[in-house]
């Protein structure tokens, strides 16, 4: 069955600074690979996904994620942290075999001003 | 509604009572999930419902916990003599067509948090 690791439980930025979260993950077949977002009090909300093609792919609010095989990793990062980008991010993973989307534990993103 | 539609919001009851959780799903979905979110932990699934195959329970964590899905839209889940490990935010969730295999895209209810005293 395939599985995603997320690094970090927290990560904290200041604002206007580089955000990375990273994301590993493992399956035998081809993946197709997510982050949802979970902002305070809110349902989750698709932020971007690989499923073939280009490895970089964009999401919403500017942020990006690159999928690589070789590191069997799909981080999610973007340029300039918002304080509005202070949510609980979470990776997944699920295949063609298995569409039940596997979750990571996730990352509470904290912004400084 | 436009989303995913989930009640109770809150829920706070007794260790050994039975309570049942609904979820409205997204017109025209024909895939329906539940998640388990404890405090600090990631997505624990429980149950998916794909249009009128028999669903997979794989990941109930006993016989106290059942889902049925009626006329192929609402949902209930429910817990028998609740337990306290049991606390959590239930989290529903629905999507066009079997998930994994096609878009990937879960449209996420705002879930509904149990405290079992």
């Amino acid at each position: 069955a395939q599985s995603v690791t997320q690094l970090g439980s927290h990560v904290s930025v200041s604002e206007g600074a580089l955000v990375l979260l990273r994301c590993n993950y493992s399956s035998s077949v081809p993946p197709y690979l997510f982050w949802y977002v979970q902002y305070p009090n809110q349902g989750l909300q698709l932020l971007l996904k690989y499923t073939t093609g280009a490895t970089l792919v964009k999401g919403i609010n500017g942020f990006e994620a690159e999928f690589k095989k070789s590191e069997t990793s799909f981080h999610l990062t973007k340029p300039s942290a918002h304080m509005s980008d202070a949510a609980e991010y979470f990776c997944a993973v699920s295949t063609t075999n298995d569409y039940k989307l596997s979750f990571g534990a996730g990352t509470t993103v904290t912004v400084r001003a | 509604g436009a989303g995913v539609s989930q009640s109770p919001s809150n829920k706070v009851t007794e260790k050994g009572k039975d309570v049942e959780l609904r979820c409205d799903p997204i017109s025209g979905h024909t895939a329906l999930y539940w998640y388990r979110q404890r405090l600090g932990q990631g997505l624990e699934f429980l149950i998916y419902f794909q249009g009128n195959s028999a669903p997979d329970k794989s990941g109930l964590p006993s016989d106290r916990f059942s889902a049925e899905r009626t006329g192929g839209s609402v949902s209930t889940l429910t817990i028998q003599r609740t337990q306290q490990e049991d606390s959590a935010v239930y989290l529903c969730a629905s999507s066009l067509g079997a998930g994994g295999g096609g878009t990937g895209e879960l449209f996420f209810g705002e879930g509904s948090r149990l405290t079992v005293l």
